[in-house]
C-alpha cells in the first residue's frame, strides 16, 4: 500500500541555521512526490514536487529536495531558515492520477 | 487571481446539527476536492469532481455526509447529523486537469475549522 512517513513531529531550529526534513515513501511505480507548507489559518502551498529527471528538485522560498529512490526518500532541505519559514511541512505522494497521499506533517518551530 | 475561496472559516456547532461548507475554486479549474484534515495529521481526500460529476467518492462517509457541485464550479459538503469526532479542517482544492498530464497541481484554500460540541 502506499504510503508517507514523516518521522518527525516537531523540529526546532535557529534561524540562520540549516534544516532538513525527512520524509520516506512507500509506492510500487515511479513516484510523483511534493512538498507543501501550511501556515497557521493557511490552506496548503506547493513548495515544490518531483516528476522525474534530475533528482535535486529547487522550489519557492529558497527551498529544495532530493530523491533518493535507493532510500525511497524526498528529504527536504534549507541552508538558512528565517523566521517566516515556522509552519507544518507535509511531504505528499501521487498514487495514481489525482489522488495525493500525505504524510502527518512535521512542525517547524524557529527560533531568533 | 483569486485563489480557493472557502467559507466559512470557522464554524461551531453542537452534535447532532447540521452544517454545510462552501468552496468555490479557481476560474477555469475543472477538479475540484474535498479533503479532512485531523488534528496532527495531512488532508485525507473525502471526494474529488471532475467538472460536475462525483469520480471518486470512496472515502465519503455517505450516511452522514453529502456533497455536490452544481454547474461544475462551486461546491457544498455537508454534514447531517455532525458528530464529536467530526471535529477538523476541511479543506477544498482545486486543478486544471488536462488530457495526458501525469498530474495536476492542486490548489488549496484556507480551510473550515469545524468544531462539534
Amino acid at each position: 500500500a502506499q504510503s508517507v512517513t514523516q518521522p518527525d513531529i516537531h523540529i526546532t531550529v535557529s534561524e540562520g541555521a540549516s534544516l532538513e526534513l525527512r520524509c520516506n515513501y512507500s509506492y510500487g511505480a515511479t513516484p510523483y512526490l511534493f512538498w507543501y507548507v501550511q501556515s497557521p489559518g493557511q490552506g496548503l502551498q506547493l513548495l515544490l514536487k518531483y516528476f522525474s529527471g534530475d533528482t535535486l528538485v529547487q522550489g519557492i522560498k529558497g527551498f529544495e529536495a532530493e530523491f533518493k529512490r535507493s532510500q525511497s526518500s524526498f528529504n527536504l532541505r534549507k541552508p538558512s531558515v528565517h523566521w517566516s519559514d515556522a509552519a507544518e511541512y507535509f511531504c505528499a505522494v501521487g498514487a495514481g492520477t489525482y489522488k495525493y497521499i500525505f504524510g502527518t506533517g512535521t512542525r517547524l518551530k524557529v527560533l531568533a | 487571481e483569486a485563489g480557493v475561496v472557502q467559507s466559512p472559516r470557522y464554524k461551531i456547532i453542537e452534535k447532532k446539527q447540521p452544517v454545510a461548507f462552501w468552496c468555490n475554486p479557481i476560474s477555469g479549474h475543472n477538479t475540484l476536492y474535498w479533503y479532512l484534515q485531523n488534528l496532527g495529521q495531512g488532508p485525507e481526500l473525502l471526494i474529488r469532481y471532475e467538472n460536475e460529476e462525483a469520480v471518486d467518492d470512496s472515502q465519503l462517509p455517505k450516511d452522514r455526509f453529502s456533497a455536490e457541485r452544481l454547474k461544475g464550479v462551486d461546491s457544498t459538503l455537508k454534514i447531517q447529523p455532525a458528530e464529536l469526532g467530526d471535529s477538523a479542517v476541511y479543506l477544498c482544492a482545486s486543478s486544471l486537469v488536462s488530457t495526458g498530464a501525469p498530474y495536476n497541481e492542486q490548489f488549496f484554500g484556507p480551510g473550515t475549522r469545524l468544531t462539534v460540541l
